[in-house]
C-alpha cells in the first residue's frame, strides 16, 4: 500500500525568506502523480502545485516550486519570498494510476510566517 | 459562485441521531468524493463516485451511506452517530478520476460535533 510521510509537523519562516517542506512517499507504482495542497485557517483545501512522476522537470507555480527526486521517493515544496498569507497547513498527496481518484495524504506540516 | 458547496458548515448533534451532509458542484465534473479529517488533521478518503457509480468505498462503517442522485450531487448520510464520528468532512470533485488532470476541488468542509 502507498504511504505518504511528512516528517515536519511544524515549520516557521521569516517573511520574504525561503522555506522547504519535506515529503517522502512509498510506492511500487511507476506511474503516479504528486500534489501539494494548502489548508489555511479557513479550512478550505487549495491546490498549490502538482507533478507527474514521468516528468523529470520540477513543477513551478510562481513562488512555489518542487524538488522531485523519483529514485529517492521525495517530493519537497519550496516557498520563496514567503508572505503572511502563506501561513497554513500544507499537505503532500499521492495519486496512483488506478483511475479511482484516491488521494493519499501525508500528516501535514503547519507553516508559520513571522513578520 | 462557489464551485463545490457543502451544507451545513457546522453540525452539532447528539449521539444516536441520524444526520446528512449535502454536497453540490457546479463544475460539470464526473467524479465526487468524501474525505474525513480527524482531530489530528489527518485526511482520509471515504467514498468516491464516478457518474453516479460508487468506485471507492474505503473501510467505513456501514452507518455511513453516500447517495448520488445525479452527477452534480453527492450527499453523505450518517446513522446512529457516535462520538468518534466527530470530524471535519470534506466533499471534493474532479473532472475525471485518474491522472494528473484529476485536480480535486474541495468544499469548505462540514465540522460535525457529536455530543
Amino acid at each position: 500500500a502507498q504511504t505518504v510521510t511528512q516528517s515536519q509537523p511544524e515549520m516557521s519562516v521569516q517573511e520574504a525568506e525561503t522555506v522547504t517542506l519535506s515529503c517522502t512517499y512509498d510506492t511500487s507504482e511507476s506511474d503516479y502523480y504528486l500534489f501539494w495542497y494548502k489548508q489555511p485557517p479557513s479550512r478550505q483545501m487549495i491546490l498549490v502545485i502538482r507533478q507527474e512522476a514521468y516528468k523529470q522537470q520540477n513543477a513551478t507555480e510562481n513562488r512555489f516550486s518542487v524538488n522531485f527526486q523519483k529514485a529517492a521517493k521525495s517530493f519537497s515544496l519550496k516557498i520563496s519570498d514567503s508572505q503572511l498569507g502563506d501561513a497554513a497547513m500544507y499537505f503532500c498527496a499521492y495519486l496512483g494510476s488506478s483511475n479511482t481518484g484516491k488521494l493519499i495524504f501525508g500528516q501535514g506540516t503547519t507553516l508559520q510566517v513571522k513578520p | 459562485d462557489t464551485a463545490v458547496s457543502q451544507t451545513p458548515k457546522y453540525l452539532v448533534t447528539q449521539m444516536g441521531n441520524d444526520k446528512s451532509i449535502k454536497c453540490e458542484q457546479n463544475l460539470g465534473h464526473d467524479t465526487m468524493y468524501w474525505y474525513k479529517q480527524d482531530s489530528k488533521k489527518f485526511l482520509k478518503i471515504m467514498f468516491s463516485y464516478n457518474n453516479k457509480e460508487l468506485i471507492i468505498n474505503e473501510t467505513v462503517p456501514n452507518r455511513f451511506s453516500p447517495k448520488s442522485p445525479d452527477k452534480a450531487h453527492l450527499n453523505l448520510h450518517i446513522n446512529s452517530l457516535e462520538l468518534g464520528d466527530s470530524a471535519v468532512y470534506f466533499c471534493a470533485s474532479s473532472r475525471i478520476a485518474g491522472g494528473v488532470k484529476n485536480i480535486q476541488y474541495f468544499g469548505a468542509g462540514t465540522r460535525l460535533s457529536v455530543l
